[in-house]
């Protein structure tokens, strides 16, 4: 199966501040997708940004930004001019192309500081 | 409100009990996941149908488990004999399949604690 790490438990940044949330996954697959979910707290998970690993450019959604290194097997996600409502646990997930199951990291809390 | 609705938002239950939790989907969405949440931990994947077909489930979905989906609309998750092991955040997410990333949409999950 496959694995993917968020190696960051916590993270903190100041209020409109960029910080970069860092995942890492484990495949021999070449076609797959690449998500970041937001969880905020008490809240249901929503989808942040996406990158389909055979695009070679970074996906961008407004203030969030990934940095997808395939060769590396890296997919960050950057968030730009943090906000209050950023605040949340971010999870990375990974879908074979081929497969119907995501895989999810075990997260990462952000926190904003006004 | 169109997005995944679950039922019950909380549920409190005496180990040995059963439960039964349901999850109704976004209305065109064709697949249906079920999650299991602990804290501090990522979603973990229990199972998935296609319409009303269950085609995959994990390991972690024990005998005790089991999981419909009668007319490929709503969907019922129930545990029997509860332990206080399964004491989580139980996720619901749907999603269209029709080729591409096809993302998740989540509902708000069911949190059950097993006392």
């Amino acid at each position: 199966a496959q694995t993917v790490t968020q190696s960051q438990p916590e993270m903190s940044v100041q209020e409109a501040e960029t910080v970069t949330l860092s995942c890492t996954y484990d495949t021999s697959e070449s076609d797959y997708y690449l998500f970041w979910y937001k969880q905020p707290p008490s809240r249901q998970m929503i989808l942040v940004i996406r990158q389909e690993a055979y695009k070679q450019q970074n996906a961008t959604e407004n203030r969030f930004s990934v940095n997808f290194q395939k060769a590396a097997k890296s997919f960050s996600l950057k968030i730009s001019d943090s906000q209050l409502g950023d605040a949340a646990m971010y999870f990375c997930a990974y879908r074979s192309g081929r497969g119907n199951q995501f895989y999810f990291g075990t997260g990462t809390s952000l926190t904003v500081i006004p | 409100d169109t997005g995944v609705s679950q039922n019950p938002r909380h549920k409190i239950t005496k180990r040995g009990q059963n439960v039964t939790f349901r999850c109704d989907p976004i209305s065109e969405h064709n697949r249906l996941y079920w999650y299991r949440q602990t804290l501090g931990q990522g979603p973990e994947f229990l199972t998935y149908f296609q319409n009303e077909a269950q085609l995959e489930k994990s390991r972690l979905l024990s005998d005790r488990f089991s999981a419909e989906r009668p007319k490929g609309s709503f969907s019922t998750l129930e545990i029997q004999r509860t332990e206080q092991g399964d004491s989580a955040m139980y996720l619901c997410a749907s999603s269209l399949v029709a080729g591409g990333p096809y993302e998740q949409y989540f509902g708000p999950g069911t949190r059950l604690t097993v006392t």
